[in-house]
């Protein structure tokens, strides 16, 4: 069965530090990709999306994710962190036939 | 661009009763999505409509948990009788198309609680 893990409950950083939020599949292909956030009391907002080609993809609000296919990871990064990241991250899949799997999320943590 | 509306945004029950959660997409989306989100997990996928169709019920409760989208616009998802563990916070989403490449829009969804 696909599955999508994020091994990392809760992550803290200081501010101005980098951040990187791991995530890994096991899909039977190579899978959709996605990266979200969840302030609290809102629903989830799209970071950046993985279909195809460059494995290292943009997001907004200054996020990346490098799509590794030999480690069946598509980890998020982003190079200074600010006071307002702090949220939950979400990585979910998506497979041909559209159907969504979502990781249990990391909380992330910014100290000032 | 209007979002996605959901209400009411809490609602608190004894078990065995009864709740509806509505929806209203994005103008234009065909597919919508409702997903179940208890505490300290992710979204699990409840149901998927294509236009007023059922594309995915795999994993909504269907003894309890019913969903329909009449004339392909906004939703209602009901649970009749609600139990403890239905606690979560129930969101909607809606993309233009099939979701394998498409961008879901969420919206700021429901939160339940069974007493």
């Amino acid at each position: 069965a696909q599955s999508v893990t994020q091994p990392d409950i809760h992550i803290t950083v200081s501010e101005g530090a980098s951040l990187e939020l791991r995530c890994n599949y096991s899909y039977g292909a190579t899978p959709y990709l996605f990266w979200y956030v969840q302030s609290p009391g809102q629903g989830l907002q799209l970071l950046l999306k993985y279909f195809s080609g460059d494995t290292l993809v943009q997001g907004i609000k200054g996020f990346e994710a490098e799509f590794k296919r030999s480690q069946s990871s598509f980890n998020l990064r982003k190079p200074s962190v600010h006071w307002s990241d702090a949220a939950e991250y979400f990585c979910a899949a998506n497979t041909n036939a559209g159907k969504s799997t979502f990781g249990d999320g990391t909380t992330l943590t910014v100290k000032p | 661009e209007a979002g996605v509306a959901q209400s009411p945004r809490y609602k608190i029950i004894e078990k065995r009763q009864s709740v509806a959660f509505w929806c209203n997409p994005i103008s234009g989306h065909a597919t919508l999505y409702w997903y179940q989100q208890i505490l300290g997990q992710g979204p699990k996928l409840l149901i998927q409509f294509q236009n007023n169709g059922v594309v995915d019920d795999s994993q909504l409760p269907k003894d309890r948990f019913s969903a329909e989208r009449l004339k392909g616009v906004d939703s209602t998802l009901k649970i009749q009788p609600a139990k403890l563990e239905d606690s979560a916070v129930y969101l909607c989403a809606s993309s233009i198309r099939p979701p394998s490449t498409d961008t879901q829009y969420f919206g700021p969804g429901t939160r339940l609680t069974v007493l």
